[in-house]
């Protein structure tokens, strides 16, 4: 069973631009979580989809945004990007059956640089 | 609210010795507790989950895992470190709004 694949793995932007990560979850889940993580803050949620609908967002600025389409893969979007969005950005995908929080299954991660 | 705290960001032992890495949470409600493992450049893998059913909890690579209420910690323990144990631990708790908090991670240096 293939796992939790992102694309693109490593990217560079400069200040002010916008990028978009993709991500596949493993077949059958439905939902799709994303994460941030720094050396300073370590990992940080950013949001949650599960069905094409966002169940939950962190404590993220507005730049951040995301979306998931109906055959699960999800995207997520930074606009105007900033030298603090310098980050790995996991995501990852959960059978999540229940309303409890499920076992995650991550990804490599896409590794952001901004210049 | 949730939280984690994982006691030392870095801890070394030798190869053979026992590995205790630790961790106390903080929820409000039944908490759902993980321990995920990463290497360098890779994602998070899931090492082991307590979701109520034992307190001591066995997951993969010979790691286990004791909930105690009482204390609200999550300690992992391996009772012999291998030189491929090293890489950094991530303590998790979950509950129902559809995300995990994670604590500031535990690099584990393993010494030969």
């Amino acid at each position: 069973k293939a796992g939790v694949t992102q694309t693109p793995r490593y990217l560079i932007k400069t200040r002010g631009q916008q990028v978009t990560l993709s991500c596949s979850p493993i077949s059958g889940h439905r939902s799709v979580s994303w994460y941030q993580q720094t050396p300073g803050q370590g990992l940080q949620f950013l949001f949650e989809y599960f069905s094409e609908t966002q169940r939950n967002k962190g404590n993220f600025p507005g730049r951040f945004s995301g979306r998931q389409f109906s055959n699960s893969r999800s995207e997520m979007n930074v606009s105007t990007l900033e030298l603090g969005d310098s980050a790995l950005y996991l995501c990852a995908s959960s059978l999540q059956t229940g309303s409890d929080t499920g076992e995650l299954f991550f990804g490599e991660g896409s590794r952001l640089t901004v210049l | 609210a949730q939280s984690v705290t994982q006691l030392g960001s870095h801890v070394s032992v030798s190869e053979g010795a026992l590995v205790l890495l630790r961790c106390n949470y903080s929820s409000s409600v039944p908490p759902y507790l993980f321990w995920y493992v990463q290497y360098p450049n890779q994602g998070l893998q899931l090492l082991l989950k307590y979701t109520s059913a034992a307190t001591l909890v066995k997951g993969i690579n010979g790691f286990e895992a004791e909930f105690k209420k009482s204390e609200t910690s999550f300690h992992l323990t391996k009772p012999s470190a291998h030189m491929s144990d090293a890489a950094e631990y991530f303590c998790a708790v979950g509950g129902s709004n559809y995300k995990l908090t994670f604590g500031k991670g535990t690099l584990l240096t393993v010494n030969p």
